[in-house]
């Protein structure tokens, strides 16, 4: 099977604008969770999906939201971006909602803002 | 949410020797999985042990859920190991990483 593939991989943006990444998880996983890992932070949770409905949503502003859609691929929107969202955004899934289940996590998406 | 603290923060090993990393979490947790994120930042599945005992070549990993830590041996270690490792637990459907343990394995 294919991995979980995210785009678009690398990306610079000037603050104020807004961007969109795109996870397609492992074929038949219905889980997708996003995270940010920032060098300050590490690793956090920003929300996870299941079956088109959002089921957990970690501690982040308005302006990171997400959706996923029929096919299980899921995009994350973050509007008004700031200089301190410049990370490395990763998207993870899993068969079954994804608390009990290993996760697969995608090569990750690498936002520059300016 | 669930405090992980992962020991050491930083490790140096000669090629050819073990070690052994440790994750502690503050709460119960219905699952726990390592990870090893690669130089290009990829997440590699090492082991998904939210109890019991696992091995995959030079790798094993014991979870004691009881006494709320994980540890994961490595053994005959490789310069290919080096890389930073995760800890990750999970609640409900939300996962909590630790901040790693930075791994560099010198020939």
């Amino acid at each position: 099977k294919a991995g979980v593939t995210q785009t678009p991989r690398y990306l610079i943006k000037t603050r104020g604008q807004q961007v969109t990444l795109s996870c397609s998880p492992i074929s038949g996983h219905r889980s997708v969770s996003w995270y940010q890992q920032t060098p300050g932070q590490g690793l956090q949770f920003l929300f996870e999906y299941f079956s088109e409905t959002q089921r957990n949503k970690g501690n982040f502003p308005g302006r990171f939201s997400g959706r996923q859609f029929s096919n299980s691929r899921s995009e994350m929107n973050v509007s008004t971006l700031e200089l301190g969202d410049s990370a490395l955004y990763l998207c993870a899934s899993s068969y079954e909602t994804g608390g009990q289940e290993t996760q697969y996590f995608g090569p990750g998406t690498r936002l520059l803002v300016l | 949410g669930i405090q992980v603290e992962q020991s050491p923060p930083d490790l140096i090993l000669q090629e050819g020797a073990n070690s052994t990393l440790r994750c502690n979490f503050s709460d119960s947790v219905n699952n726990l999985q390592w990870f090893h994120q690669n130089p290009w930042g990829q997440l590699i599945n090492l082991f998904y042990i939210p109890s019991g005992t696992k091995q995959n070549g030079r790798l094993s990993a014991t979870t004691v859920a009881t006494e709320r830590y994980s540890l994961l041996y490595i053994s005959s270690s490789q310069t290919t190991d080096s890389g930073v490792y995760f800890c990750a637990v999970a609640t409900g459907n939300q996962f909590y990483f630790g901040t790693g343990t930075s791994l560099t394995v010198i020939p």
